[in-house]
């Protein structure tokens, strides 16, 4: 059984690019979380998906950044016209049921360097 | 004030030496109290949670929430150079199904 898989690891993107982040969840996993990490602030949620369903998007900056969760294939995390301050590890975690608390499992992360 | 306050270190210990590593918070709502281990260059995974308070043991770990004071704590005994990471706590509410984190502390374990 696969972890959760997250590709690129590595993204290397110009200003004003667009950036496209991939999350596998683990099979039998219904819900994905994004999570944004920067090396002061520890990791900061982002966004909470369901199939097909946002649930809660409370930690997604009001411009520039969407995800989604389609009934196939993986979890997209897209950045739009990519700034400096964008660069950051981006994990994406994935869990059976709704209790991230103690059922979630880390991808590897995607490493996003602004350029 | 953060919610969750955690030291970022480094620690740097000997092999062997038992590691205390803790974190405070301020929301008195939180239920759900978790430690993640983080390797360089890796996820986050989920070493041990507790709910409420009190003490949970899995081998050399152990882990204690007072929440009296509002403080947690993941103790390592007889640490090994493995147990090098950074150490991440994390902490819910009640029927909340995100957890928020603190920012981490790096612990060195060196021969």
């Amino acid at each position: 059984n696969a972890g959760v898989m997250q590709n690129p690891r590595h993204l290397v993107r110009r200003r004003g690019q667009e950036a496209r982040l991939r999350c596998s969840p683990m099979k039998g996993h219904s819900h994905v979380y994004w999570y944004r990490q920067l090396p002061e602030e520890g990791l900061k949620f982002m966004v909470y998906l369901q199939k097909e369903n946002i649930i809660d998007e409370s930690g997604m900056p009001k411009e520039r950044f969407s995800a989604e969760f389609p009934k196939e294939g993986p979890s997209i995390l897209r950045i739009q016209q990519v700034v400096r301050g964008d660069s950051a590890a981006y994990f994406c975690a994935s869990s059976p049921g709704q209790l991230m608390n103690t059922e979630a499992f880390f991808g590897q992360g995607t490493r996003l360097t602004v350029v | 004030q953060k919610e969750v306050e955690q030291d970022p270190g480094p620690l740097s210990v000997p092999e062997g030496a038992i590691v205390s590593l803790n974190c405070t918070y301020s929301n008195s709502a939180f239920q759900y109290f978790m430690w993640y281990r983080q390797y360089s260059r890796k996820g986050p995974e989920l070493l041990m949670y507790t709910y409420s308070s009190g003490n949970k043991e899995d081998g050399r770990f152990t882990a204690q929430v007072d929440k009296s004071s509002k403080y947690i704590s993941l103790f390592i005994r007889d640490s090994q150079p493995s147990d090098s990471a950074t150490y991440l706590c994390a902490m819910s509410e009640e029927g909340s199904y995100i957890p928020t984190f603190g920012r981490g502390t790096s612990l060195i374990v060196h021969p």
